[in-house]
C-alpha cells in the first residue's frame, strides 16, 4: 500500500532550528514535495526533491534519501509566522500526490 | 493575477440535496484536481483532469462527479449529499500533471452536510 508518515505535532522556540521528518512508501516515485498550510488557508508549495541530497532555499531546506524512503524539512531561525502545518507528499508512478496528514508546528516565543 | 478561485467559501447543505462546487483557474494549467481534507488525514484526491475533455478517478471518488469542458473550469458535483461528505474541499491545478509539477491550490470550500 501507499503510506506517508510524519509526526502529528512539534513544538520549537523562536529563533531555533527544527527538523520535520517524513517517511514514504508509494507505488513508484517521482519526487517528494513539502507544502506549508496555515490554519484555515490553502497549502502553499515549499520544496521539491527528486534526487538524493539537500536543497536549500533561504531559511528552509529539504533533504531526500530515496534508498531509505525518507525526507526531512529543516527550518532555521524560526519565526512566529512559521507556525503552521507542514505537509509531506510523494508523487507516485501515476504522477499523483500521496499526502501525509501533516505536522503541526507550534512556535513559542 | 487571481490564480485559482473557488466558490462558495462555505456552505451548509441538507443531506440528500445536490450541490456543485466551482473552481476556476486563470493560469492556463492543463491539469486540475479536487481534494478533500479531513482532520487527522492527509489530503485525499477525489477526481482529477490531466487536460480539458478528460477526467479520472482519484482515491475517494464515490458520491462525486466532475466535468472539464474547458481549460479554466473544473466543477465538482455532489449528487445527493451525505454527512460523511462534510469536509474542506480544495481545488488545485498544475502545468502538466507530470514529475516535478507544482500544484497550486485554491482557498478551499468548507462544506457541512447535516
Amino acid at each position: 500500500g501507499q503510506n506517508i508518515d510524519q509526526p502529528t505535532e512539534m513544538t520549537a522556540t523562536e529563533g531555533a532550528i527544527v527538523q520535520i521528518n517524513c517517511t514514504y512508501q508509494t507505488s513508484g516515485f517521482n519526487g517528494l514535495f513539502w507544502y506549508q498550510q496555515h490554519a484555515g488557508e490553502a497549502p502553499t508549495f515549499l520544496s521539491y526533491n527528486v534526487l538524493d541530497g539537500l536543497e536549500e532555499k533561504g531559511r528552509f531546506s529539504s533533504f531526500l534519501s530515496r534508498s531509505k524512503g525518507y525526507s526531512y524539512l529543516l527550518l532555521k531561525e524560526l519565526q512566529m509566522k512559521d507556525s503552521a502545518s507542514y505537509l509531506c507528499a510523494s508523487m507516485d508512478s501515476n504522477y499523483q500526490l500521496i499526502w501525509g496528514a501533516g505536522t503541526k508546528l507550534i512556535i513559542k516565543p | 493575477t487571481a490564480g485559482i478561485t473557488q466558490a462558495p467559501t462555505s456552505q451548509i447543505l441538507a443531506a440528500g440535496r445536490s450541490m456543485t462546487l466551482r473552481c476556476t483557474q486563470d493560469m492556463r494549467h492543463n491539469a486540475m484536481y479536487w481534494y478533500r481534507q479531513d482532520l487527522g488525514l492527509g489530503l485525499r484526491l477525489i477526481h482529477y483532469s490531466n487536460t480539458a475533455g478528460t477526467t479520472g478517478k482519484g482515491e475517494v471518488p464515490d458520491g462525486y462527479s466532475v466535468s472539464r469542458a474547458n481549460t479554466d473550469d473544473f466543477p465538482l458535483t455532489l449528487a445527493s449529499a451525505v454527512p460523511s461528505q462534510t469536509s474542506v474541499y480544495f481545488c488545485a491545478s498544475s502545468d502538466g500533471g507530470q514529475g516535478g509539477d507544482t500544484q497550486y491550490f485554491g482557498p478551499g470550500t468548507r462544506l457541512t452536510v447535516l
